[in-house]
């Protein structure tokens, strides 16, 4: 069964920090890896999409990398601000089309002034 | 705003009524998606159309959920008979063409059966 697991599940730190939330997955064939933030009582909003042959990829204060070979990702959030708090999920596609999304349970952010 | 849209955005039912849900995608999409998700899980998903052709049902879309895109634009979703374990955001994306492509989501449909 393809699963997508995060860590850790909830996060508080103080504004103006960093933090790197993890993602491990068993999905297979891969296609692509994609976090997205969702805030509470909205739809996720897409931060960053990645390939097999991707190893980095970043969006403004949002660096997310995988390792294709671990089955591993990261999204590492740099001087975080108040409006960063949400919820960070990971979703592999395991089909060149993107109709099969395999979906993280997510990791809580809440930021502190 | 050319974004996906959803209404309602929040609806209360008995236990027992039905209710329909409705998703406009972002035009030029021709794909559209419905997930469920509940508290602190993340989307599930329930079903896609490519066009007005519905794709693949997850085994989660019970005989109860029907969902259509009659004209290939916006679609509906009804739940017949609701039951509390209904309960629940519904969540509607959509994309363009096939493969590598950015689902784009809706701000959800947010269900509590009494």
């Amino acid at each position: 069964k393809n699963q997508v697991e995060q860590s850790p599940q909830s996060l508080i730190i103080l504004e103006g920090k960093n933090c790197t939330l993890q993602c491990n997955y068993t999905v297979s064939p891969f296609s692509n890896l994609r976090w997205y933030k969702q805030d509470t009582g909205r739809g996720p909003v897409s931060l960053t999409i990645m390939t097999f042959s991707e190893n980095t990829k970043s969006n403004g204060r949002y660096t997310a990398t995988l390792d294709a070979d671990t089955k591993q990702s990261s999204l590492h959030i740099t001087a975080s601000q108040l409006s960063d708090s949400a919820s960070y999920i990971c979703v592999v596609s395991s089909d060149f089309g993107n109709e099969k999304l395999t979906f993280g349970t997510g990791t809580r952010l809440t930021i502190i002034p | 705003d050319t974004g996906v849209s959803q209404d309602p955005r929040h609806k209360i039912t008995k236990r027992g009524q039905n209710v329909t849900f409705r998703c406009d995608p972002i035009s030029e999409h021709n794909r559209l998606y419905w997930y469920r998700q509940t508290l602190g899980q993340g989307p599930e998903f329930l079903t896609y159309f490519q066009n007005e052709a519905q794709l693949e049902k997850s085994r989660l879309l019970s005989d109860r959920f029907s969902a259509e895109r009659p004209k290939g634009s916006f679609s509906t979703l009804e739940i017949q008979r609701t039951e509390q374990g209904d309960s629940a955001m519904y969540l509607c994306a959509s994309s363009y063409g096939q493969g590598y492509n950015e689902q784009f989501f809706g701000p959800g449909t947010r269900l509590t059966v009494l």
